[in-house]
């Protein structure tokens, strides 16, 4: 168990609001991750952390945000949600610093549903 | 090109059989590699880091070829239980980890 809770578990919402999903964990590891997860697409990175208020873009960026304003919280935004970010959200943490071979820990996830 | 890519599958097995997933990487400079597997509406776990010697963990058995840029994962002796999506992932500039999109693997009795 690597100490890591995303909430909700499971949100519907409507086109257009804003969500956050939140990712907690509890050993203070410096990397933290948001993936999606689509069939036919995998996971996909969406940003991630090293550090308070560090953070940088992944690969499906666009109509997300993220703030890391303590170690242990990693919140991702969707301003004003779309049909097409209904997915399932993963938040992971690299329990390592060192950067080779250091593998990923996963939540729960998150079942995002849009309207 | 994809940076990771995987035969989707499915690899449909009678328990005791032998199979093998291979997972083909774009970046040359890719450092580190991994197998995870993941259940149905589960999220995904590591099921072993690979190693550039090649390793093993009872049944599985992971393996890295530089030249030819894959990765590939060999289940011994299939059990039901294995039944999973086995997901590779790969390193891209050290600090990203990009995921193929997964082999699906069904072990019938």
């Amino acid at each position: 168990d690597a100490g890591i809770t995303q909430s909700p578990r499971h949100k519907v919402t409507e086109t257009g609001t804003p969500v956050t999903l939140r990712c907690h964990q509890t050993e203070n590891h410096r990397y933290m991750y948001w993936y999606r997860q689509d069939p036919g697409h995998g996971l996909r990175l969406i940003h991630y952390s090293y550090g308070v208020k560090d953070t940088d873009k992944g690969e499906v960026s666009d109509g997300y945000s993220v703030s890391r304003s303590k170690t242990e919280d990693f919140l991702l935004t969707l301003e004003s949600a779309t049909s097409s970010q209904t997915s399932v959200y993963f938040c992971a943490i690299r329990i390592s610093d060192s950067l080779y071979n250091s593998p990923l820990h996963f939540g729960n996830g998150t079942r995002l549903t849009v309207t | 090109r994809k940076e990771v890519e995987q035969d989707p599958g499915p690899f449909n097995v009678p328990e005791g059989a032998t199979v093998a997933f291979n997972c083909t990487y774009s970046n040359s400079a890719s450092q580190s590699f991994f197998w995870y597997r993941q259940d149905c509406r589960k999220e995904p776990k590591l099921l072993m880091s690979v190693y550039s010697s090649g390793n093993e963990d009872g049944r599985f058995t992971a393996q890295l070829n530089r030249a030819s840029q894959y990765i590939s994962l060999l289940i011994r002796d299939s059990k039901l239980s294995d039944s999973a999506t086995y997901l590779c992932a790969v390193t891209l500039n050290t600090d990203k980890l990009i995921f193929g999109t997964g082999t699906r693997l069904q072990v019938f009795p």
